[in-house]
């Protein structure tokens, strides 16, 4: 069975850029995370799916950052402008529903200089 | 809100048993996690325990669940150097959500 595929790996921009992650989830997985993990700290919730639907947002800062999950399968996040305390790793997990393990993708490490 | 804390260091020598602590705060939590994280790698789900058990064994893994006092552990037996990584408890109520993480060193 495939699992959760990301990319880019790496990433390196300039500050007030824009950056964009692609995330393609397990086959059949409703829902769909996506975590900022800074580093030497636990990932941080940013956005969870549930097929095209957001179920929680509560913890993205909505002034820069945006994502979506067109027809509930693969999804893209997107920083602008980004700013140096975005540099993080940004992780992707699905599950097949939001009360199930979730498998994580291997993520994109930002860098913003 | 949903709150997870973690002790943040733990040291071992090769051979003993490693014992990590996690308290968490949403009592409705259905699963409560374990996951791994190597440097430079991604998330590695290691265990979970549904919120109905006490006790979850998987070889050299034991879950222990006081869902009264909110607080879970997980004991590792026989800790080998592969085994030193950032172990990250979470809990589950509808969406996912983790602890900061403990550094766990073997030594040798």
């Amino acid at each position: 069975e495939a699992g959760v595929a990301q990319s880019p790996r790496y990433k390196i921009i300039e500050k007030r850029q824009s950056v964009a992650f692609w995330c393609n989830p397990i086959s059949g997985h409703a829902t769909l995370y996506w975590y900022q993990q800074i580093l030497g700290q636990g990932p941080k919730l940013l956005i969870q799916f549930q097929n095209n639907g957001v179920v929680d947002d509560s913890q993205l800062p909505k002034d820069r950052f945006s994502a979506e999950r067109l027809k509930g399968v693969d999804s893209t996040l997107k920083i602008q402008p980004a700013k140096l305390e975005d540099s993080a790793v940004y992780l992707c997990a699905s599950s097949t529903n939001g009360n199930t393990e979730a498998f994580f993708g291997q993520g994109t490490r930002l860098t913003v200089v | 809100g949903e709150d997870v804390e973690q002790s943040l260091f733990l040291s071992v020598r090769e051979g003993d048993s490693s014992v990590i602590n996690c308290t968490y705060t949403d009592s409705s939590s259905t699963y409560l996690y374990w996951y791994k994280q190597e440097p430079g790698a991604g998330l590695q789900l290691l265990t979970y325990i549904f919120s109905n058990m006490d006790m979850k064994q998987d070889q050299r893994l034991t879950v222990l669940l006081n869902k009264k006092d909110k607080h879970l552990s997980l004991r590792i037996a026989d800790t080998q150097t592969g085994d030193s990584a950032i172990y990250f408890c979470a809990e589950s109520a509808g969406k996912l959500i983790f602890g900061q993480g403990t550094t766990l060193q073997v030594k040798p």
